[in-house]
């Protein structure tokens, strides 16, 4: 059964970037999409963007300008990525895997808290 | 952008049936999936593609998509039922890219 952890820092000053990473275990990271999705305290779901293991990426419009994600196959690993971060930033962020062509996340990591604030 | 509109909160005895809507323009032409979130969770896929179920998923747990409205209905329900409740699609139209709802309360009463 597939397995995911968020990792990186908790607490991020405004107006640097905000860095994480999820680390998938128990099977392979190829030929799935790998998503971003956060949750500020008390509010819904935003997505923030998929990765696939080619590369491809797809970004919410609302957030494109500041956000890179990569992956690494050979540590099953993927990344995020966002800058120039303020206190809208701050929210439990998750990793979710898509299976190709499904459009809907089938395993979801726990969640990391992201604090935003100097 | 594409906007799904769920209620606040629904509430709901034991046993009896709840029903979450997700309104859309023209959702029923797109695939809806919704998810289950307790409290301090990460959220679980309980339906895909409008109506199927992910392996583990009670069968109390159904959907319907057509015209604008999708809807979740939670048949019998149970206090562990007590969660809130997210559409989501996907929206090809520009931008590809995925969109959810506002997500809906259920209370156990």
């Amino acid at each position: 059964q597939v397995q995911l952890q968020e990792s990186g820092p908790g607490l991020v000053k405004p107006s640097e970037t905000l860095s994480l990473t999820c680390t998938v275990s128990g099977d392979s990271i190829s030929n799935y999409y790998w998503n971003w999705i956060r949750q500020p305290a008390g509010k819904g779901l935003e997505w923030i963007g998929r990765i696939y293991t080619s590369g491809s990426t797809n970004y919410n419009p609302s957030l494109k300008s500041r956000v890179t994600m990569s992956v690494d196959t050979s540590k099953n690993q993927f990344s995020l990525k966002l800058s120039s971060v303020t206190a809208a930033d701050a929210a439990v962020y998750y990793c979710a895997r898509e299976e190709f062509w499904t459009h809907y996340f089938d395993s979801w990591g726990q969640g990391t808290l992201v604090t935003v604030s100097s | 952008s594409y906007v799904l509109t769920q209620p606040p909160s629904v509430s709901v005895a034991p046993r009896q049936t709840a029903r979450i809507t997700c309104g859309g323009n023209n959702i029923g032409r797109k695939s809806v999936h919704w998810y289950q979130q307790k409290p301090g969770q990460a959220p679980v896929l309980v339906v895909s593609d409008d109506s199927d179920r992910p392996s583990g998923i009670p069968e109390r747990f159904s959907g319907s998509n057509s015209g604008n409205t999708a809807t979740l209905t939670i048949s019998r329900v149970e206090a562990g039922d007590e969660a809130d409740y997210y559409c989501q699609i996907w929206d090809s139209t520009s931008d590809h890219h995925y969109v959810f709802g506002t997500g809906t309360k259920v209370t156990v009463l």
